[in-house]
C-alpha cells in the first residue's frame, strides 16, 4: 500500500525557536514534494526534492530527502508568526507520473 | 510557474444534481490532474485528465460518478453527478510543468451538498 505519514499532525511553538517536520513514505520513490496551505486557501509549492541527499532552502524553511530511509524533513529555523499553515508532504509513486499521493498534513501554530 | 483558474469558486448545490467545475491554465501542459480535499483532511488524487483520451481514474473514484473532459492542453472540467453530502469537499486541479517538475494547484472550487 502506498502511504505518506507526517509528524506531528499538530504543532504549536513559540516564535523564535527551531523545529523539524517528519514525512515517511512507503515505498520507492525519488520525487518527494512540499506544499503550505493556508486556511480557506489553495496549495503553495515550497519544494521538489527529485534526488536522494537533495535539500533544498527558502528563507526559514530547509527541505532534505533521504531516499534510502524513506523520510523527508522539513526544518523551520527562528520560526515567525507568518509561518503558520498546514503543511503537506507528497511523494509521486508512480515514477514521474507526478500521481502525489499526500500525507494527512502537519498543522503548525506560531505563537507571539 | 503556471497560473490556474477554477469555475466556480464555490456552489452550493441540491442533492442529486450534478455540477461541473472548469479548470483552465494560461499556458499548455502535458498532465492535468483532479484532486479531492474533503473538509478538514488531506489530499486524494480523483483522475489524470489525458488530453484525446479518457481519463485515467484512481482507486475509488468511476467515470459514472466524476467524468473528467480534455479538449484541450489548457483546459479540463470535472462534473460531479448526482451528488450526496458526502460528495462535500474542496475539488481542485493541478497541472505538471516538465520543465521544472513542479506540480501546481488551482484555488478549488468548494462544494456543498445539501
Amino acid at each position: 500500500e502506498l502511504k505518506v505519514e507526517q509528524n506531528p499532525l499538530f504543532l504549536s511553538m513559540q516564535e523564535g525557536k527551531n523545529y523539524t517536520i517528519y514525512c515517511n513514505y512507503s515505498t520507492t520513490s525519488d520525487r518527494l514534494y512540499w506544499y503550505r496551505q493556508d486556511p480557506g486557501k489553495s496549495l503553495e509549492s515550497l519544494f521538489v526534492l527529485l534526488s536522494n541527499g537533495a535539500v533544498k532552502q527558502e528563507g526559514r524553511l530547509m527541505a532534505s530527502l533521504d531516499t534510502k530511509a524513506r523520510l523527508s524533513t522539513l526544518h523551520i529555523t527562528a520560526a515567525v508568526h507568518d509561518l503558520s499553515a498546514t503543511y503537506f508532504c507528497a511523494v509521486d509513486f508512480a515514477q514521474g507520473a507526478q500521481k502525489l499521493v499526500f500525507g494527512q498534513g502537519t498543522r503548525l501554530t506560531i505563537n507571539p | 510557474s503556471a497560473v490556474i483558474s477554477q469555475k466556480p469558486s464555490r456552489d452550493i448545490c441540491q442533492r442529486g444534481t450534478s455540477l461541473t467545475i472548469q479548470c483552465q491554465v494560461d499556458s499548455q501542459v502535458t498532465m492535468m490532474f483532479w484532486y479531492r480535499q474533503q473538509p478538514g483532511q488531506s489530499l486524494t488524487l480523483i483522475a489524470t485528465a489525458n488530453q484525446g483520451s479518457e481519463a485515467t481514474y484512481e482507486s475509488g473514484f468511476v467515470i459514472d460518478k466524476f467524468p473528467i473532459s480534455r479538449p484541450n492542453l489548457t483546459f479540463s472540467t470535472l462534473t460531479v453527478s448526482n451528488m450526496s453530502p458526502e460528495d462535500s469537499s474542496i475539488y481542485l486541479c493541478s497541472v505538471e510543468t516538465l520543465s521544472s517538475y513542479e506540480q501546481y494547484f488551482g484555488p478549488g472550487t468548494r462544494l456543498t451538498v445539501t
